[in-house]
């Protein structure tokens, strides 16, 4: 079956640590991104990623960081600098050439005491 | 910068009511329109899209969204809603030359009474 994997589903950490999302692909696609969803607010674009070792800052992409050194891989990690890292986090993938839809991950849902 | 709004954020409705969500957005170029929709516990997925062509687009599960170019508008339709149509739909805009990044309105949840 091809999709988008994000792992864990929950995942739990003190405030202070860094945490790595996992977000892998089989759908062959070049483009990846990272949103973030809150109450309200929509999903609002982290990074995202046209091509295997480039990635480009989105809207909100302060306190997190990114690297894309497999194509079918996209880890998120969350730095200890991000001010309110409680969140649902979803991975989506898309064909890179224009007016392609994105594909959604099942998210994974952060919660920092 | 471009912005999407979707003005109703709950709707209640019982079976067989007609559905209407409104999205507006703020961006006069040339653009991709999105509908997608997450039920409880599932992934996002899409309903519909519109890149170009017929304004009046046809999607998965009898929902129907129109492009108004002239209003900034992509309204979601569906005629008669059932149970399962309970979930969070969300709007988003892509601009036809800027890849395929989306920006979402804040979504709407939609409760159907049996």
């Amino acid at each position: 079956d091809g999709g988008i994997t994000q792992s864990p589903k929950y995942l739990f950490r003190k405030e202070g640590q860094n945490v790595t999302l996992s977000c892998e692909q089989n759908l062959n696609h070049d483009a990846m991104y990272w949103y973030r969803q809150d109450p309200g607010q929509g999903l609002r674009l982290i990074y995202y990623s046209q091509i295997v070792n480039d990635f480009q800052k989105g809207d909100i992409a302060e306190g997190y960081s990114v690297s894309r050194e497999k194509k079918e891989s996209f880890p998120l990690t969350v730095t200890s600098a991000q001010k309110n890292p409680t969140a649902f986090y979803l991975c989506a993938s898309s064909k890179a050439a224009r007016n392609y839809e994105q594909y959604f991950g099942p998210g994974t849902r952060l919660t920092v005491t | 910068a471009q912005s999407v709004s979707q003005h109703n954020h709950h709707v209640i409705l019982s079976e067989a009511a007609s559905l209407e969500l409104g999205c507006n957005y703020s961006y006069g170029g040339t653009v991709n329109l999105f509908w997608y929709v997450q039920y409880p516990g599932q992934h996002l997925q899409l309903l519909l899209k519109y890149f170009s062509g017929d304004p009046l687009v046809k999607g998965i599960k009898g929902f129907e969204a129109e492009f108004i170019k002239s209003k900034f508008s992509f309204n979601l339709r569906k005629p008669s809603v059932q149970w399962s149509d309970t979930a969070e739909y969300f709007c988003a805009v892509s601009l036809n030359n800027a890849g395929n990044m989306l920006t979402f309105g804040g979504g709407t949840r939609l409760m159907v009474k049996p």
